[in-house]
């Protein structure tokens, strides 16, 4: 099936500093990557949807100058979270689609991201 | 609005007994519905979807519009269904599919 890569799968940094996540679909083209957040025992919250060359579309709630996620090519996108704090802690899946239909839907392995 | 629910946090049955794993929706338009399982130390992946109507290690689920649920179930439980799983909805659009909403999973463990 297809991977989706993501990438680091856990990073510890010091407050005030900024973190990128990377994900890459290495198999096929994603029209659209979408970036989730997980707290302890919870669900996955979006974040935000990314389409390739155009702007993100944030979820309400969502700080887009927090967390800016940049989908360069049809086959990487990124989520910095900047200045982050220990309240930004938290579990990081990407996904990405090929196509326009969530049957072909892939996720990453998730980033655990320590903001000591 | 899309909302997901999964009134079941965890969920324990014997080996060999029939799970079900519930889930109800809300949305006003035509919904797409999930079933994403996610064994330990793996990630998320794909069970089944309503579309398809299809059977995936055992395990149905049918869309019941007029309760607006999709119950998971299996006749006979195994060891190796122990895992988390998560029911999820997106709305079918002309142009596409759009965003998947989560449920808050239910943990399933299944008892030898």
């Amino acid at each position: 099936g297809a991977v989706v890569s993501q990438h680091p799968s856990r990073v510890i940094c010091k407050s005030g500093t900024s973190v990128k996540i990377e994900c890459r679909s290495l198999d096929f083209q994603a029209t659209t990557m979408f970036w989730y957040r997980q707290f302890p025992k919870k669900s996955l919250m979006l974040m935000a949807t990314s389409n390739e060359g155009s702007k993100a579309t944030y979820e309400q709630g969502v700080e887009k100058d927090k967390f800016l996620i940049n989908h360069a090519s049809l086959t990487l996108s990124t989520l910095t979270v900047t200045s982050a704090h220990p309240e930004d802690s938290s579990f990081y899946i990407c996904s990405a689609r090929e196509g326009r239909l969530n049957e072909k839907l892939f996720f990453g392995s998730g980033t655990q991201l320590s903001v000591l | 609005a899309q909302r997901v629910t999964q009134p079941e946090k965890l969920l324990s049955v014997f080996k060999g007994a029939p799970v079900e794993l519930k889930c109800n929706y809300s949305y006003s338009g035509s919904p797409e519905l999930f079933w994403y399982v996610q064994y330990s130390r793996q990630r998320l992946q794909l069970l089944l979807r309503h579309i398809s109507r299809e059977s995936i290690k055992g395990f149905t689920a049918d869309l019941n519009k007029g309760e607006t649920s999709f119950h998971l179930k299996k006749p006979f439980a195994q060891e190796e269904d122990s895992a988390m799983y998560y029911c999820a909805l997106s709305g079918l659009l002309k142009q596409g599919a759009q965003k998947l909403v989560f449920g808050q999973g239910t943990r399933l463990t299944i008892n030898p």
